[in-house]
């Protein structure tokens, strides 16, 4: 099992250009995550989906950012366009299922917006 | 909504040990404890289900108090390999929210 995978590990872009975030979950996990990690706000819960559907994206912080899974196996996160405030690492990750099961985590992607 | 760990940060000699706290204001359905290392991403340690339950790993065991609605993670004679921060996450019920974390440094 190659675990989650996502692409790309670091991106470096200027403020107002559009950044890709991808991520392909482990083959049979239903659940997928999207977290972003910075030193101030710690690990939070962007969206997440359950079955390739958005269940709660209260954790999107605006308009500029979207989060798309067309299918089991592929999901990305978007944020048109990019503000400086938006670098951080952020996390895909993925699990059996919803509740109360263990999250695998990606490597990571790390933005920084200049 | 984010559950609040304490403390923020511990510094061990090794073989001594640790005791981290998580806190939600919310009532909880489980509580997960995992850890990151510097620069990777974070790991599973384990979960609890159930109110004063104990699980453990390796010298690494944790409770759950529910009525209460905190958790505590127990580090027995640490080793350098435990360093990293250390995140709780509570689900509310739906989903799973992080801690603020602990950032725990074992020396020789």
């Amino acid at each position: 099992d190659a675990g989650v995978i996502q692409s790309p590990r670091h991106e470096v872009t200027e403020m107002g250009q559009e950044v890709t975030l991808r991520c392909k979950p482990i083959s049979g996990h239903n659940s997928l995550f999207w977290y972003r990690q910075t030193m101030m706000r710690g690990l939070e819960l962007l969206i997440y989906f359950n079955n390739n559907v958005p269940i709660d994206d209260s954790g999107m912080p605006e308009d500029r950012f979207s989060a798309k899974m067309p299918n089991a196996s592929f999901s990305t996160l978007k944020i048109q366009p990019s503000e400086p405030r938006d670098s951080a690492v952020y996390f895909c990750a993925s699990s059996l299922v919803a509740r109360a099961n263990v999250l695998t985590f990606g490597a990571g992607s790390r933005l920084t917006v200049l | 909504q984010q559950p609040v760990q304490s403390p923020q940060a511990v510094i061990l000699r090794e073989g001594e040990d640790a005791v981290i706290n998580c806190s939600s204001s919310k009532a909880l359905y489980s509580v997960h404890w995992y850890r990151q290392k510097h620069g990777e991403a974070p790991v599973f340690l384990m979960i609890l289900l159930k109110g004063g339950e104990q699980k453990g790993h390796e010298k690494i065991s944790a409770s759950f108090n529910e009525k209460k609605q905190q958790s505590s993670l127990y580090l027995t004679a640490s080793q350098l390999s435990y360093s990293g921060t250390y995140f709780c996450g509570t689900e509310t019920p739906d989903k799973l929210i992080f801690g603020t974390g602990t950032r725990l440094q074992v020396f020789p």
